[in-house]
Protein backbone atom coordinates (compact mmCIF):
# COMPACT_ATOMS: atom_id res chain seq x y z
CA UNK A 1 0.00 0.00 0.00
CA UNK A 2 1.43 3.11 -1.04
CA UNK A 3 2.20 5.33 1.98
CA UNK A 4 3.75 8.73 0.33
CA UNK A 5 1.41 9.80 -2.38
CA UNK A 6 1.88 12.89 -4.94
CA UNK A 7 -0.34 13.74 -7.39
CA UNK A 8 -0.12 14.45 -10.28
CA UNK A 9 2.45 11.98 -11.59
CA UNK A 10 2.98 14.09 -14.24
CA UNK A 11 1.89 17.62 -15.31
CA UNK A 12 2.63 19.99 -17.88
CA UNK A 13 2.15 23.50 -17.10
CA UNK A 14 3.21 26.56 -19.53
CA UNK A 15 5.98 28.99 -18.66
CA UNK A 16 4.57 31.65 -16.03
CA UNK A 17 1.61 29.58 -14.96
CA UNK A 18 1.19 28.41 -11.92
CA UNK A 19 1.06 25.14 -10.54
CA UNK A 20 0.27 22.89 -7.10
CA UNK A 21 2.17 19.76 -6.51
CA UNK A 22 0.28 17.29 -4.00
CA UNK A 23 1.92 15.15 -1.48
CA UNK A 24 -0.49 12.88 1.03
CA UNK A 25 0.83 10.23 3.42
CA UNK A 26 -0.39 7.80 5.58
CA UNK A 27 2.52 7.47 7.85
CA UNK A 28 1.50 10.17 10.56
CA UNK A 29 5.21 11.20 10.21
CA UNK A 30 5.99 14.90 11.85
CA UNK A 31 8.44 16.11 9.15
CA UNK A 32 7.40 16.35 5.35
CA UNK A 33 10.21 17.49 2.69
CA UNK A 34 10.06 18.55 -1.41
CA UNK A 35 13.26 17.87 -3.09
CA UNK A 36 13.69 19.08 -6.94
CA UNK A 37 15.59 16.39 -8.82
CA UNK A 38 16.96 17.09 -12.33
CA UNK A 39 18.74 14.65 -14.67
CA UNK A 40 21.85 13.43 -12.98
CA UNK A 41 21.88 15.23 -10.38
CA UNK A 42 20.82 14.34 -6.78
CA UNK A 43 17.96 15.50 -5.05
CA UNK A 44 17.83 19.08 -3.64
CA UNK A 45 16.04 19.87 -0.70
CA UNK A 46 13.97 23.17 -1.61
CA UNK A 47 12.08 23.21 2.40
CA UNK A 48 10.27 20.86 5.10
CA UNK A 49 7.87 21.37 7.70
CA UNK A 50 8.43 19.88 11.06
CA UNK A 51 4.61 19.77 12.39
CA UNK A 52 3.57 23.01 11.01
CA UNK A 53 7.14 24.67 11.20
CA UNK A 54 8.34 25.86 7.92
CA UNK A 55 12.16 25.46 7.10
CA UNK A 56 13.14 27.25 3.48
CA UNK A 57 16.42 26.20 2.61
CA UNK A 58 18.76 29.47 1.79
CA UNK A 59 18.98 29.12 -1.84
CA UNK A 60 15.69 27.99 -2.70
CA UNK A 61 14.08 30.90 -4.86
CA UNK A 62 10.68 32.64 -3.61
CA UNK A 63 9.40 31.28 -6.74
CA UNK A 64 8.57 28.38 -4.37
CA UNK A 65 6.37 28.02 -1.90
CA UNK A 66 4.93 25.32 0.35
CA UNK A 67 1.59 24.81 2.34
CA UNK A 68 0.83 21.96 5.17
CA UNK A 69 -2.66 22.27 6.37
CA UNK A 70 -2.35 19.40 8.29
CA UNK A 71 -0.46 16.30 8.80
CA UNK A 72 -1.29 13.86 6.30
CA UNK A 73 -0.94 16.86 3.22
CA UNK A 74 1.81 19.11 1.64
CA UNK A 75 1.55 21.30 -1.39
CA UNK A 76 4.30 22.42 -2.99
CA UNK A 77 3.49 25.82 -5.12
CA UNK A 78 5.32 27.26 -8.31
CA UNK A 79 4.40 30.93 -8.84
CA UNK A 80 5.46 31.28 -11.96
CA UNK A 81 7.23 28.36 -13.18
CA UNK A 82 10.08 28.87 -15.99
CA UNK A 83 11.71 26.57 -18.08
CA UNK A 84 14.77 25.86 -15.72
CA UNK A 85 11.97 24.20 -13.04
CA UNK A 86 11.22 21.41 -15.44
CA UNK A 87 12.52 18.58 -12.61
CA UNK A 88 11.34 15.66 -11.05
CA UNK A 89 9.86 17.05 -7.33
CA UNK A 90 10.16 14.30 -5.13
CA UNK A 91 7.89 14.39 -1.95
CA UNK A 92 9.27 12.50 1.30
CA UNK A 93 8.73 11.87 5.20
CA UNK A 94 10.32 11.12 8.06
CA UNK A 95 9.44 10.26 11.75
CA UNK A 96 11.80 12.76 13.96
CA UNK A 97 12.41 11.76 17.63
CA UNK A 98 11.11 8.32 16.90
CA UNK A 99 13.47 5.01 16.84
CA UNK A 100 13.60 5.20 13.13
CA UNK A 101 15.21 8.36 11.15
CA UNK A 102 14.73 7.44 7.77
CA UNK A 103 12.64 8.86 4.50
CA UNK A 104 10.44 7.61 2.85
CA UNK A 105 9.88 9.02 -0.94
CA UNK A 106 6.90 9.04 -2.88
CA UNK A 107 6.82 8.60 -6.53
CA UNK A 108 7.73 11.88 -7.55
CA UNK A 109 5.55 14.63 -9.46
CA UNK A 110 7.48 14.91 -13.33
CA UNK A 111 7.79 18.67 -14.35
CA UNK A 112 7.21 19.86 -17.91
CA UNK A 113 7.46 23.50 -18.15
CA UNK A 114 6.50 24.44 -22.17
CA UNK B 1 34.24 20.49 -1.50
CA UNK B 2 31.04 18.72 -1.76
CA UNK B 3 29.23 17.48 1.60
CA UNK B 4 28.97 13.95 0.28
CA UNK B 5 30.95 12.72 -2.22
CA UNK B 6 31.11 9.08 -4.10
CA UNK B 7 32.40 7.78 -6.99
CA UNK B 8 31.39 9.44 -10.19
CA UNK B 9 31.19 6.13 -12.19
CA UNK B 10 29.36 4.74 -14.36
CA UNK B 11 30.28 0.82 -12.97
CA UNK B 12 29.42 -1.82 -15.82
CA UNK B 13 29.77 -5.49 -14.43
CA UNK B 14 29.14 -8.66 -15.49
CA UNK B 15 26.05 -10.60 -13.24
CA UNK B 16 27.98 -12.35 -10.39
CA UNK B 17 30.47 -9.75 -10.04
CA UNK B 18 31.20 -8.20 -6.74
CA UNK B 19 31.07 -4.59 -6.79
CA UNK B 20 32.11 -2.16 -4.61
CA UNK B 21 30.77 1.75 -4.25
CA UNK B 22 32.68 4.47 -1.94
CA UNK B 23 31.58 7.82 -0.28
CA UNK B 24 32.43 10.37 1.80
CA UNK B 25 31.39 13.02 3.94
CA UNK B 26 32.90 15.87 4.93
CA UNK B 27 30.32 17.14 8.00
CA UNK B 28 31.83 14.90 11.21
CA UNK B 29 28.43 15.78 12.93
CA UNK B 30 26.68 13.63 10.48
CA UNK B 31 25.33 11.29 12.46
CA UNK B 32 23.14 8.77 9.98
CA UNK B 33 24.17 7.27 7.06
CA UNK B 34 22.08 5.46 4.50
CA UNK B 35 22.47 4.33 0.89
CA UNK B 36 19.27 4.57 -1.42
CA UNK B 37 18.82 2.73 -4.67
CA UNK B 38 17.33 4.88 -7.44
CA UNK B 39 15.81 3.40 -10.52
CA UNK B 40 15.58 5.47 -14.32
CA UNK B 41 12.51 8.04 -13.33
CA UNK B 42 11.78 6.44 -10.13
CA UNK B 43 11.91 7.64 -6.35
CA UNK B 44 14.84 7.39 -4.58
CA UNK B 45 14.29 3.93 -2.43
CA UNK B 46 16.11 3.15 1.06
CA UNK B 47 18.35 0.39 0.89
CA UNK B 48 20.38 0.21 3.89
CA UNK B 49 20.73 2.22 7.02
CA UNK B 50 24.38 2.37 8.03
CA UNK B 51 24.25 2.64 11.85
CA UNK B 52 27.76 2.42 14.16
CA UNK B 53 30.13 -0.04 12.39
CA UNK B 54 28.07 -1.34 9.38
CA UNK B 55 26.15 -4.00 8.53
CA UNK B 56 25.08 -6.39 6.18
CA UNK B 57 21.77 -7.65 4.56
CA UNK B 58 21.91 -10.73 2.58
CA UNK B 59 24.15 -9.62 -0.82
CA UNK B 60 24.50 -6.54 0.24
CA UNK B 61 27.21 -5.08 3.16
CA UNK B 62 27.75 -1.73 4.41
CA UNK B 63 30.36 -0.07 6.34
CA UNK B 64 30.87 3.10 8.16
CA UNK B 65 34.51 4.56 9.23
CA UNK B 66 33.69 7.53 11.21
CA UNK B 67 37.46 8.50 11.85
CA UNK B 68 37.95 8.39 7.56
CA UNK B 69 34.37 9.87 7.23
CA UNK B 70 34.35 6.93 4.75
CA UNK B 71 30.79 4.89 3.88
CA UNK B 72 31.22 1.83 1.29
CA UNK B 73 28.56 -0.59 -0.17
CA UNK B 74 29.30 -3.80 -1.65
CA UNK B 75 27.26 -6.09 -3.83
CA UNK B 76 28.32 -9.83 -4.15
CA UNK B 77 26.78 -11.79 -6.59
CA UNK B 78 25.39 -8.90 -8.47
CA UNK B 79 21.82 -9.60 -10.26
CA UNK B 80 20.81 -7.86 -13.95
CA UNK B 81 18.22 -6.14 -11.42
CA UNK B 82 20.92 -4.48 -9.03
CA UNK B 83 21.15 -2.03 -12.05
CA UNK B 84 20.40 0.74 -10.88
CA UNK B 85 21.83 4.31 -9.48
CA UNK B 86 23.06 4.14 -5.89
CA UNK B 87 23.15 7.16 -3.60
CA UNK B 88 24.85 7.76 -0.72
CA UNK B 89 23.26 9.80 2.19
CA UNK B 90 24.06 11.47 5.27
CA UNK B 91 21.85 13.02 7.81
CA UNK B 92 23.47 15.85 10.21
CA UNK B 93 24.14 15.89 13.87
CA UNK B 94 21.69 18.80 15.02
CA UNK B 95 19.22 18.21 12.56
CA UNK B 96 17.41 15.62 10.35
CA UNK B 97 18.20 16.69 6.34
CA UNK B 98 19.54 14.34 4.58
CA UNK B 99 22.51 14.90 1.87
CA UNK B 100 22.42 13.35 -1.18
CA UNK B 101 25.39 12.16 -2.74
CA UNK B 102 25.40 12.76 -7.16
CA UNK B 103 25.10 8.68 -6.87
CA UNK B 104 26.76 6.53 -9.09
CA UNK B 105 25.18 4.40 -11.91
CA UNK B 106 24.94 0.51 -11.97
CA UNK B 107 24.49 -1.62 -14.63
CA UNK B 108 25.25 -5.49 -14.40
CA UNK B 109 25.28 -7.61 -17.56
CA UNK B 110 24.55 -10.32 -18.04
Amino acid sequence: DAMVIQNPRYQVTQFGKPVTLSCSQTLNHNVMYWYQQKSSQAPKLLFHYYDKDFNNEADTPDNFQSRRPNTSFCFLDIRSPGLGDAAMYLCATSRVGGEEDTQYFGPGTRLTVL
Amino acid sequence: RKEVEQDPGPFNVPEGATVAFNCTYSNSASQSFFWYRQDCRKEPKLLMSVYSSGNEDGRFTAQLNRASQYISLLIRDSKLSDSATYLCVAMGGSNYKLTFGKGTLLTVNP
